[in-house]
């Protein structure tokens, strides 16, 4: 069964609001969880690493302005796209592992369509 | 720059023709690669490998990794259509868990 939840799968929206998009393990505990985005025919891209209890390690080019994640509880992490664009229209993507040395297990994605 | 490059990006084949796709890496630090078949929604994992020439194989899948050439082979054998999918292949990289990944292999098997 799943081990990444991911809520919710898809968003349409306007211009200029902002989407939580939240992503739990399930029946484990994940102090490191990983935020992607996959454009239409590309890979997935590495955005940021959510850090249990500290601030997120973002990937060059990437806002954290933009781009804000919470990471508040060992099963939780957020991102929240703030004052979205058209052009943040994309797949976003969580993962998390359970352990060291074991590997990503990924949510279902969230769909995120700004008109 | 840390790059995996997939190929073929595309590939379409009868049920019942076997497959192989192809992975190769150019990491600074390397810990392992890891196999993903994506469908609709989220990519669920195939493989993990870390040592070079042991095969890791799980029905009609199979993958080896080759660490002094730097890549990795999927194989599928006896292809069903739903098989059909994007195989990504991703390398994490050590200190860090950080995966990156190719642009995938888009398989299609026609019945």
């Amino acid at each position: 069964g799943a081990v990444v939840s991911q809520h919710p799968s898809r968003v349409i929206c306007k211009s200029g609001t902002s989407v939580k998009i939240e992503c739990r393990s399930l029946d484990f505990q994940a102090t490191t969880m990983f935020w992607y985005r996959q454009f239409p025919k590309q890979s997935l891209m590495l955005m940021a690493t959510s850090n249990e209890g500290s601030k997120a390690t973002y990937e060059q080019g990437v806002e954290k302005d933009k781009f804000l994640i919470n990471h508040a509880s060992l099963t939780l992490s957020t991102l929240t796209v703030t004052s979205a664009h058209p052009e943040d229209s994309s797949f976003y993507i969580c993962s998390a592992t359970r352990q060291v040395n074991q590997p990503q297990h990924f949510g279902d994605g969230t769909r995120l369509s700004i008109l | 720059e840390d790059k995996v490059v997939q190929s073929p990006l595309s590939l379409v084949v009868h049920e019942g023709d076997t497959v192989t796709l192809n992975c190769s890496y150019e990491v600074t630090n390397f810990r392992s690669l890891l196999w993903y078949k994506q469908e609709k929604k989220a990519p669920t994992f195939l493989f993990m490998l870390t040592s070079s020439g042991i095969e890791k194989k799980s029905g009609r899948l199979s993958s080896i990794l080759d660490k002094k050439e730097l890549f990795s082979i999927l194989n599928i054998t006896a292809t069903q259509t739903g098989d059909s999918a994007i195989y990504l292949c991703a390398v994490e990289l050590g200190g860090s868990e950080k995966l990156v990944f190719g642009k995938g292999t888009k398989l299609t098997v026609n019945p």
